[in-house]
């Protein structure tokens, strides 16, 4: 059984550039979370989905981050305009249920010059 | 909003060694209390939870929980090298808009020399 795929793995983009990240999560895995990974934030949820349903838009990102669930297997995480304080490893993780654990994709190293 | 803290920030032990992490949070309500495990230049994996209060041993690995204090922690008995990673604890509240939500701590680095 496939794991959660993210695509690209690596993402160079200038500021003011629209990027999109793309997931598939675990088959069968109903909630999708989006991430942003940085050595000074550390790890923050920038959305959540539950049975394709948006639980969580970003709080603080949501002025140009958008994440979409296309289906239950595809997810998208927009990023319009770019910023250079957006670079950052961007992490796509499924679970079953509110109970059970997260399966973390590899993740996309997005650096905005 | 969940607060949760980590302890210490980076740690250095020799191989062998009793390994202690600790995990504060701030809400009450929450209930499924997690570490999970990334090494470097990989994904973060889970590697225990733990759902009430008591202790959990699994192999080397032993997460104690108090909700009483808001507060859980990791132990890692004879710490390998293979140990070294970052390692973050995770909290779960399952109340209204918040349920399923995962609030991480920022990670304690542990290195673990042979």
């Amino acid at each position: 059984d496939a794991g959660v795929t993210q695509t690209p793995r690596h993402e160079v983009a200038e500021k003011g550039q629209t990027i999109i990240l793309k997931c598939e999560p675990v088959s069968g895995h109903n909630d999708l979370f989006w991430y942003r990974q940085t050595k000074i934030q550390g790890l923050e949820l920038l959305s959540y989905f539950r049975s394709k349903s948006l639980m969580e838009d970003g709080g603080a990102f949501k002025d140009r981050f958008k994440a979409e669930m296309l289906n239950s297997s595809f997810s998208t995480l927009k990023i319009q305009p770019t910023e250079p304080k957006d670079s950052a490893v961007y992490l796509c993780a499924s679970s079953l249920g509110a109970d059970a654990e997260q399966f973390f994709g590899p993740g996309t190293r997005l650096t905005v010059l | 909003q969940q607060n949760v803290q980590q302890s210490p920030e980076s740690l250095i032990v020799p191989e062998g060694a009793r390994t202690s992490l600790n995990c504060t949070f701030s809400d009450s309500a929450s209930q499924y209390f997690w570490w999970y495990r990334q090494h470097s230049g990989k994904a973060p994996k889970a590697l225990m939870s733990i759902f009430s209060n008591g202790e959990k041993e699994e192999g080397r690995f032993t997460i104690h929980l108090n909700k009483a204090s808001l507060h859980f922690s990791l132990h890692i008995r004879d710490s390998q090298p293979s140990d070294s990673a970052l390692y973050l604890c995770a909290v779960t509240v399952m109340r209204g808009a918040n349920t399923g939500k995962l609030t991480f701590g920022h990670g304690t680095i542990l290195r673990v020399h042979p």
